[in-house]
Parts: structure tokens; C-alpha cells; sequence
């Protein structure tokens, strides 16, 4: 059973346009995150989510909205994309915010913006 | 705010030793992690230090100095499927609590 799901797994798009990335992890962790990482693998943590509630947006572009419906899932919007969004995306869950040293990660969501 | 510093490249022998260093600066520091990256793939945990010393597992094992804000991860018996980019992450305040933040990661190539 996957513990931490993304999807889609690619996204091909081109600039100007709006698209979402889902997770969902089923491991019952309260504490969520999305990453994004560029094309020389700096890993940046985006957002932060406990108990669905937004702990860290770390300077993020307005055109990034997270959802987070349940404390299960976390969604990430993007709109009116640019060349500059292209990167892999990665969610990732910890048990609790406490715990974040320990992150689980989805497999990833690679954008591409054309 | 947070930084952390690694060696971009490493390449050592099936079955030598290897050291991958870190060094980092932070407030309010909590820890250090480390995680292992395959290419394609996404980062896996593979430990995390509070205190200073050494902590084992199995093959790998990570250091800590928290006077030195450094620390190492020792892979033993390296083998070829060891090839990946090994991350160290600090564990520091934010305004919301704690935040992970990564280094730039270390590519480590295993020659036959």
C-alpha cells in the first residue's frame, strides 16, 4: 500500500495556465508539506499543514494556493503558471509537527511549463 | 535564518568507507536528518541526531556536534545501489514551530 500518493505523476502545461497537484497519505500523520525541487535538487520546503491548518508558507508565490480538506490530504493549485515553475513537486507527512524530522515522501510530481 | 553547507560531489570504491560532512547555521536548532535521494526517485529518512555522537544503523551511521554546528554521515561497505544524493536537513524554530530545512545535497557515485 503507498503511504504517501501524488498525483498526477507528470505535468505537462503550458505557460499561463492553472493546474492542481493532489496527495494523500494514509498513514495517519497530522502534519503535511509540499516541496518543490528545482533542476539542481535544492530541495525548498513551500508549505507546512498541521491538523489542516497552514503552519509555514515560506514566501511563496500568491499564484500557490494549498487546500488542505482533511487532515489526509494536502492539494496544491497553481495558477497562471510560468517557465520558472518547472520543478518536481513533492508532498511529504510526518506523524506530528514535533516529528518533522522524520518526513515520508510522496513520489514526486514532475511540472513542466512550456 | 538557516543554512546548511555539503559537498556537492563525493565518489568512493565498492566496499570502502565514505564521509559525507555538513555543516550548518541556524536558530533554536533541534536536530539534524538525513535522507537519501535515488535519481527519479524521492527522499527517504535514514536518521536523525538531537544529541552529539554517533548514532548506527546497519551500514550507515550519522555524528553530531552541536558546539561545532556540524555533523557526518559514514556509509560502510558501500555498494553500488548506494549511489544517490544524501541530504542533510536541520531541524530549527519558525514562527509556526519547527521547519526542516534542506542542504543543497551531496551526489555520491560508487565506482566498481
Amino acid at each position: 500500500d503507498t503511504a504517501v500518493s501524488q498525483t498526477p505523476k507528470y505535468l505537462v502545461t503550458q505557460m499561463g495556465n492553472d493546474k492542481s497537484i493532489k496527495c494523500e497519505q494514509n498513514l495517519g500523520h497530522d502534519t503535511m508539506y509540499w516541496y518543490k525541487q528545482d533542476s539542481k535538487k535544492f530541495l525548498k520546503i513551500m508549505f507546512s499543514y498541521n491538523n489542516k491548518e497552514l503552519i509555514i508558507n515560506e514566501t511563496v508565490p500568491n499564484r500557490f494556493s494549498p487546500k488542505s480538506p482533511d487532515k489526509a490530504h494536502l492539494n496544491l493549485h497553481i495558477n497562471s503558471l510560468e517557465l520558472g515553475d518547472s520543478a518536481v513537486y513533492f508532498c511529504a507527512s510526518s506523524p506530528a509537527l514535533a516529528d518533522s524530522y522524520e518526513q515520508y515522501f510522496g513520489p514526486g510530481t514532475r511540472l513542466t511549463v512550456t | 535564518g538557516q543554512s546548511l553547507e555539503q559537498p556537492s560531489e563525493v565518489t568512493a570504491v565498492e566496499g570502502a568507507i565514505v564521509q559525507i560532512n555538513c555543516t550548518y547555521q541556524t536558530s533554536g536548532f533541534y536536530g539534524l536528518s538525513w535522507y537519501q535521494q535515488h535519481d527519479g526517485g524521492a527522499p527517504t529518512f535514514l536518521s536523525y541526531n538531537a544529541l552529539d555522537g554517533l548514532e548506527e544503523t546497519g551500514r550507515f551511521s550519522s555524528f553530531l556536534s552541536r558546539s561545532d554546528s556540524y555533523g557526518y554521515l559514514l556509509l560502510q561497505e558501500l555498494q553500488m545501489k548506494d549511489s544517490a544524493s544524501y541530504f542533510c536537513a536541520v531541524r530549527g524554530a519558525s514562527t509556526g514551530g519547527f521547519k526542516t530545512i534542506f542542504g543543497a545535497g551531496t551526489r555520491l557515485f560508487v565506482k566498481a
